[in-house]
């Protein structure tokens, strides 16, 4: 199963607003309405800031959000501030009850 | 509230089988699936496989197929990961996290994670 393509970086000033995309199949991406996005900050475990390509666990700004359109889904951060700095990775529901995951894009904060 | 504790760092030498556990609480363990995601070093994170928590039924990524073995005990509310024949490329940090079930089905994303463990595959 091959990594969901991400781009390696993104940068944006604080309160612009940035996109991340994450290019899959129609095995993968397309295919199921299970894409979610991840932040990681450096040396900690990552945590869910989208799940089910739209929604927003509770807690999370509601300055994230996600959309797909067929085999691309993307994650939007409006309002950018410094702590989002971190790496963030998309996740995609596949075939045979499987996961497969992005290959991470690093979004600076300049 | 949740809590999923993963087991201390190793250091394994190639060859050899190292074993990862993850302890959760605050919740009803059986709920649940516990899955496992690798991080090597700098590098992006990597879905390994996943157990049904409450009958033990596994399905593992194909490029660990053969070599990695994912358990519980469900009277201790512990998840483990076992990974054999471990060669350099292993060395990462290793990751437990759950997922949600309700009547609807299986809630593919990870809502709780562990604090990973390191382990180091090195002659």
């Amino acid at each position: 199963q091959s990594a969901l393509t991400q781009p390696a970086s993104v940068s944006g000033s604080p309160g612009q607003s940035i996109t991340i995309s994450c290019a899959g199949t129609s095995r993968d991406v397309g295919g199921y309405h299970y894409v979610s996005w991840y932040q990681q900050p450096p040396g900690k475990a990552p945590q869910v800031m989208i799940y089910d390509v739209s929604n927003r666990p509770a807690g999370v700004s509601n300055r994230f959000s996600g959309s797909k359109s067929g085999n691309t889904a993307s994650l939007t951060i409006s309002g950018l501030q410094a702590e989002d700095e971190a790496d963030y990775y998309c996740s995609s529901y596949t075939t045979s009850s499987t996961l497969v995951f992005g290959g991470g894009t690093k979004l600076t904060v300049l | 509230q949740v809590q999923l504790v993963q087991s201390g760092a190793e250091v394994k030498k190639p060859g050899a089988s190292v074993k990862v556990s993850c302890k959760a609480s605050g919740y009803t363990f059986t709920t649940y699936a516990m899955h496992w995601v690798r991080q090597a070093p700098g590098q992006r994170l990597e879905w390994m496989g996943w157990i049904n928590a409450d009958n033990g039924n596994t399905i593992y990524s194909q490029k660990f197929q053969g070599r990695v073995t994912i358990t519980r005990d469900t009277s201790a509310s512990t998840a483990y990961m076992e990974l054999s024949s471990l060669r350099s490329e292993d060395t990462a940090v290793y990751y437990c996290a759950r997922v949600y079930r309700d009547g609807s089905g299986w809630y593919w994303y990870f809502d709780y994670w562990g604090q990973g463990t390191l382990v180091t595959v090195s002659s």
